[in-house]
């Protein structure tokens, strides 16, 4: 399985941006970007997703390197309900998820 | 639509005793997935179900049985429990097809305590 590396914790001022890395220098050529995050006490939902181009949705945008081997999560402005563990994670194949331990994202109001 | 609902929210077992995880989903998902989570920990998978009638070992299946009851319903099962099972579970669940790109949906978990 392809593995990621984020940063533990990460911490940011409320209504401010927020980048996410993750590195992922062994992914392969299909292998798709996946973002979830998990609210204290709560079962991980689903951020974002993306291969090769970058993404938006409404939680979030998804910067993916050119050479694919990082991303970043991008959240616009930050509330406090966005503090979480956010998880990157590589989707191979197996079509499983294996989770790494993330980083916890601290919101300051 | 409920999504993904497990039962119970909590439980405490003695070392030894026996106790069934309920998981169902009413998203008409082909697949399903238990994960244990520890403290501090990311979450681990532990068994899944492609679809109806299937089940296969994920990373940590030891100590651990499921039945995918039918196509909404995935339970698990520890038979002889154990402290070192202390955890909290999540059953999941992912749309049909999409391949790569599918994503999971997940239940609120249920935390079990064994002493």
């Amino acid at each position: 399985d392809a593995k990621t590396t984020q940063p533990n914790s990460m911490e940011s001022n409320e209504e401010e941006p927020v980048h996410l890395p993750c590195n992922h220098s062994t992914i392969s050529g299909t292998d798709y970007i996946h973002w979830y995050r998990q609210l204290p006490s709560q079962g991980p939902e689903y951020v974002i997703h993306g291969l090769t181009s970058n993404v938006n949705n409404r939680m979030a945008s998804l910067a993916i390197a050119e050479d694919r081997k990082s991303s970043t999560l991008i959240l616009h402005r930050a509330t406090l309900r966005d503090a979480a563990v956010y998880y990157c994670i590589l989707m191979d194949s197996s079509y499983k998820l294996i989770f790494g331990s993330g980083t916890r994202l601290l919101v300051r109001p | 639509n409920a999504g993904v609902t497990q039962t119970p929210k909590f439980q405490v077992l003695k070392t030894g005793q026996s106790m069934t995880l309920q998981c169902a989903q009413d998203m008409n998902h082909n697949s399903m997935y238990w994960y244990r989570q520890d403290p501090g920990m990311g979450l681990r998978l532990i068994y899944y179900s492609a679809s109806e009638g299937t089940t296969d070992k994920g990373e940590v299946p030891n100590g651990y049985n499921v039945s995918r009851l039918n196509k909404r319903e995935f339970s698990l099962r520890l038979e002889s429990a154990a402290p070192s099972q202390t955890s909290v579970y999540f059953c999941a669940s992912s749309e049909p097809g999409a391949g790569r790109r599918k994503t999971q949906y997940f239940g609120p978990g249920t935390r079990l305590l064994v002493l």
